[in-house]
């Protein structure tokens, strides 16, 4: 079945070490996002990328990396540089090609990041 | 600064009644309207969208509404059932750019047996 799949589910982490989350989806969607939800706030966009290679930062970038080798890949690295990473973590896709229809965002389920 | 803002944290309604989730935002360029339910430790799931050119999106017993002048639309479910109790964003976004979506705080239904 078609869509995104995010992995781990679970993360422990130290502090002072980075952590990359998976994001792969096989909708064949040209946008693929990370979003960061914490208690009581809307989720919170961190990185995004429209097509392979590029990938543009969001409103919360600082502290956080991503790559887009591949279309279908979106990994995001939480470095040792992000003061407070303990969060859920979301990643999205869409398609954005075939006109201007903005098409709906696909999430994927989440990745539950603690930093002890 | 918030653009997008769900005043409500929660809402608590009887199964069968309506539940009215409400939305403010603030950005007059935003042209598409999304609502999303999410439960708790998975991903959000699409719910129904509207496009500033209506006013009404129906969709089962799922319809929004939206009042471009007031910046504000609504999600009406009719009638309620416990399986809608969840978390509910809504989220805008300006067609054609699309970079952005923006997203509320939520809103916590819960539908009573």
């Amino acid at each position: 079945d078609g869509g995104i799949t995010q992995s781990p589910k679970y993360l422990f982490r130290k502090e002072g070490q980075n952590v990359t989350l998976s994001c792969e989806q096989n909708l064949n969607h040209d946008a693929m996002y990370w979003y960061r939800q914490d208690p009581g706030q809307g989720l919170r966009l961190i990185y995004y990328s429209h097509i392979v290679n590029d990938f543009q930062k969001g409103d919360i970038a600082e502290g956080y990396s991503v790559s887009r080798e591949k279309k279908e890949s979106f990994p995001l690295t939480v470095t040792s540089a992000q003061k407070n990473p303990t969060a859920f973590y979301l990643c999205a896709s869409r398609m954005i090609s075939g006109g201007p229809h903005t098409g709906e965002l696909f999430f994927g389920e989440g990745s539950r990041l603690t930093v002890l | 600064d918030q653009q997008v803002k769900q005043n409500s944290p929660s809402l608590s309604v009887q199964e069968g009644r309506i539940s009215i989730l409400n939305c403010d935002y603030t950005n007059s360029m935003f042209d598409y309207f999304l609502w999303y339910k999410k439960y708790p430790a998975e991903g959000p799931t699409f719910l129904i969208s509207i496009s500033s050119i209506k006013d009404k999106n129906e969709d089962g017993r799922f319809t929004v509404f939206l009042n471009k002048s007031a910046k504000h639309l609504s999600l009406h479910i009719v009638p309620s059932q416990p399986g809608d109790s969840a978390v509910y964003f809504c989220a805008a976004t300006i067609q054609n750019t699309g970079n952005q979506f923006y997203f509320g705080t939520g809103t916590s239904l819960t539908v009573i047996p």
